[in-house]
C-alpha cells in the first residue's frame, strides 16, 4: 500500500533556482495538499486542491505554484527559490474535506534546504 | 479566525504510566473535527485519534483517548501505558466543517523514559 508518496526525499538549492515536488496518491482521493512545517510551529498549507483541474491558495502561497493536471497527483513548484523556504514540505490527501471526518493521510515529507 | 493552542512544548513521562497532552482552540462554530496526529523522528504524520464536535461520547483508540469539552474548547490527549514507541511530536489540529483547511496547534514533543 504506497499511499501518498512524495518525491524527492531530500534537495539543496541555491538560492533562485526553481524545483518541483512531485506527490502522488493510490487512493482515489479528491483532495489534496501541500503543507510546509518550521520548526517550533505547526504546519501552515500552502496551497490545496478539491479535484483534478482545481487549486486554491492556502494560509502561504507566496513564492510557490501548484498544479493538478491529474486526479493522482500535485505538483507543487518554486519559481525562485529563497532561504526563507527553506523547510519540511508535507503533502496530504483525503477522500473529502468540510463536512466529513475522513483524515488526511501525508506523505513521508521531502527536506528542502535553500543556500 | 480560528487557532489551536498547544501550551506544553514538552512533556516527559515514565514508560508504563499515563500522560495528558493538553490542547485548546477558538472558534465560533459549532461543527467542527479535532484531531490528535503523531510525527515520530521518522517524520510521518500519522492519525491517532479523531473526534467529531457533535459527538459528546469521548473518542478511544486502544491506549489513547481524548477528554473533549466543548463549552471550554479543549481537546486533551491521554495516553495510558506509556511505550516507548509512543515518543514523538504530537499535533492537535482543528478542521472546521465545510473547510479544507487543517488549523494545526505547534505541537508538544513527547519523551518516554525507560
Amino acid at each position: 500500500n504506497a499511499g501518498v508518496t512524495q518525491t524527492p526525499k531530500f534537495r539543496v538549492l541555491k538560492t533562485g533556482q526553481s524545483m518541483t515536488l512531485l506527490c502522488a496518491q493510490d487512493m482515489n482521493h479528491e483532495y489534496m495538499y501541500w503543507y510546509r512545517q518550521d520548526p517550533g510551529m505547526g504546519l501552515r498549507l500552502i496551497h490545496y486542491s478539491v479535484g483534478e483541474g482545481t487549486t486554491a491558495k492556502g494560509e502561504v502561497p507566496d513564492g510557490y505554484n501548484v498544479s493538478r493536471l491529474k486526479k493522482q497527483n500535485f505538483l507543487l513548484g518554486l519559481e525562485s527559490a529563497a532561504p526563507s523556504q527553506t523547510s519540511v514540505y508535507f503533502c496530504a490527501s483525503s477522500y473529502a474535506g468540510g463536512n466529513s471526518n475522513q483524515p488526511q493521510h501525508f506523505g513521508d515529507g521531502t527536506r528542502l534546504s535553500i543556500l | 479566525a480560528q487557532t489551536v493552542t498547544q501550551s506544553q512544548p514538552e512533556m516527559s513521562v515514565q514508560e508504563a504510566e499515563t500522560v495528558t497532552l493538553s490542547c485548546t482552540y477558538d472558534t465560533s462554530e459549532s461543527d467542527y473535527y479535532l484531531f490528535w496526529y503523531k510525527q515520530p523522528p521518522s517524520r510521518q504524520m500519522i492519525l491517532v485519534i479523531r473526534q467529531e464536535a457533535y459527538k459528546q461520547q469521548n473518542a478511544t483508540e486502544n491506549r489513547f483517548s481524548v477528554n473533549f469539552q466543548k463549552a471550554a474548547k479543549s481537546f486533551s490527549l491521554k495516553i495510558s501505558d506509556s511505550q516507548l514507541g509512543d515518543a514523538a511530536m504530537y499535533f492537535c489540529a482543528y478542521l472546521m466543517d465545510s473547510n479544507y483547511q487543517l488549523i494545526w496547534g505547534a505541537g508538544t514533543k513527547l519523551i518516554i523514559k525507560p
